[in-house]
């Protein structure tokens, strides 16, 4: 089956800790983009990527990194320097074709 | 700077009754409109866009929207709520820089009662 894959699910993570969650795609899709999601705020873009090795940042990328050094795959690391970090995160591609986002099933962050 | 909003974030409807969700944007170039679908913990999906054409969007589900460029709205319509569209629903805009990068506003959630 082809998609977006996020990994874990559920993701605890303690004070001062980093924590990194997955995002591969099979879908042969150059521009990969992470949003997190917090209730009654919509989706807000973090960082996106629209090639290998090359990644921009969103609205709120402060706390957070990402790396591109494959096309499938988007890893997004949440620093001790985000101070909030519980939210639900969710990774999309982007086929440019039919302009559409591909969105995965979202990884829910929390602190312990 | 391009903005949505979503007006309303609640809307509760009974099973068969018109569903309504509003959505207005602001843009200053000709935008890209879409609506996303979201399940309970799940990630979101398409369910229609408009890129220019038709006015009148048809989208998966039943669904379909109307783009006013007058209004600046794209409000999203269904003739009859079944109990599996309840969801969040997100209006979204396309940011002019041409990558991608989509603006969302707050959601609303779609409650249908039997």
């Amino acid at each position: 089956d082809g998609g977006i894959t996020q990994s874990p699910k559920y993701l605890f993570r303690k004070e001062g800790q980093n924590v990194t969650l997955s995002c591969e795609q099979n879908l042969n899709h150059d521009a990969m983009y992470w949003y997190r999601q917090d209730p009654g705020q919509g989706l807000r873009l973090i960082y996106y990527s629209q090639i290998v090795n090359d990644f921009q940042k969103g609205d709120i990328a402060e706390g957070y990194s990402v790396s591109r050094e494959k096309k499938e795959s988007f890893p997004l690391t949440v620093t001790s320097a985000q101070k909030n970090p519980t939210a639900f995160y969710l990774c999309a591609s982007r086929d440019a074709r039919v302009e559409k986002l591909f969105f995965g099933s979202g990884t829910q962050l929390s602190v312990l | 700077a391009q903005s949505v909003t979503q007006l309303g974030s609640h809307v509760s409807v009974s099973e068969g009754a018109l569903v309504l969700l509003r959505c207005n944007y602001s843009s200053s170039v000709p935008p890209y409109l879409f609506w996303y679908v979201q399940y309970p913990n799940q990630g979101l999906q398409l369910l229609l866009k408009y890129t220019s054409a038709a006015t009148l969007v048809k989208g998966i589900n039943g669904f379909e929207a109307e783009f006013k460029k007058s209004e600046t709205s794209f409000h999203l319509t269904k003739p009859s709520a079944h109990m599996s569209d309840a969801a969040e629903y997100f209006c979204a805009v396309s940011d002019s820089s041409n990558t991608g990068k989509l603006i969302f506003g707050q959601g609303t959630t779609l409650q249908v009662k039997p």
